[in-house]
């Protein structure tokens, strides 16, 4: 497509369910990103793809937290045993290339635990 | 999480005046990005920096990668209704082999007509 896109847009779950949240970045990027952003806040970093190499998953708040990614194709976000707390936007970017290259960002998928 | 301290944190401005924000960081950072985000919206980018002391123009839109490479400045020329918004920095630094881009706290801006 020609922008990244992600689903589903509004997400309402009950405390304790599991969601996965996905992303299809903008086709030939290697790289990709989620963030998380709560009401009124700043842009959380929460992991990055980049081609095959390890993921760097230094922001995951906790080990309800996991996200795949195959190849260097869609992504999906899964958050375990939701919390209240998991409640935020949850935005997905891709990049041409790694090493610091521009960000482009999905609409976000907006997540609310009951 | 980790976030870069941008300022100010909101700012009310007449139109027509020209705005300026700016983005502190402890770290050393090789790329600079500003972003808009509108309301429900994703963040849009605004102007890239790649090196220390470049001064990049997109319209009214200026941006620097400041000399020390610890921060960045945005500036509006004759601001416009549509440029309320929240507008963010993002700063990348090779750390360990990744390059995960650390936002800032965001400026908050309204336009007075």
């Amino acid at each position: 497509g020609a922008g990244v896109s992600q689903s589903p847009s509004n997400k309402v779950t009950e405390k304790g369910k599991d969601v996965e949240l996905r992303c299809d970045p903008i086709s030939g990027h290697t790289a990709l990103y989620w963030y998380r952003q709560r009401l009124g806040q700043g842009l959380e970093f929460l992991i990055y793809f980049q081609g095959n190499s390890a993921p760097d998953k230094s922001g995951l708040p906790s080990d309800r937290f996991s996200a795949e990614r195959t190849g260097e194709s869609v992504s999906t976000l899964t958050i375990q045993r939701t919390q209240q707390e998991d409640s935020a936007v949850y935005l997905c970017a891709s990049s041409l290339v790694g090493g610091g290259g521009e960000l482009f960002f999905g609409e976000g998928s907006r997540l609310t635990v009951l | 999480g980790q976030q870069l301290n941008q300022s100010p944190q909101s700012m009310f401005i007449q139109e027509g005046e020209d705005v300026s924000m700016n983005c502190t960081s402890s770290s050393i950072f090789n790329t600079w990005l500003w972003y808009k985000q509108d309301p429900g919206e994703g963040p849009v980018l605004l102007i890239a920096l790649y090196k220390a002391g470049e001064l990049t123009s997109n319209g009214r839109l200026t941006a620097q990668f400041g000399i020390t490479r610890k921060d960045s400045f945005l500036n509006i020329s004759a601001s416009i209704p549509s440029d309320v918004g929240i507008y963010f920095c993002a700063g990348s630094a090779t750390t360990s082999g990744t390059y995960k881009y650390i936002f800032g706290t965001g400026t908050r801006l309204k336009v007075l007509a």
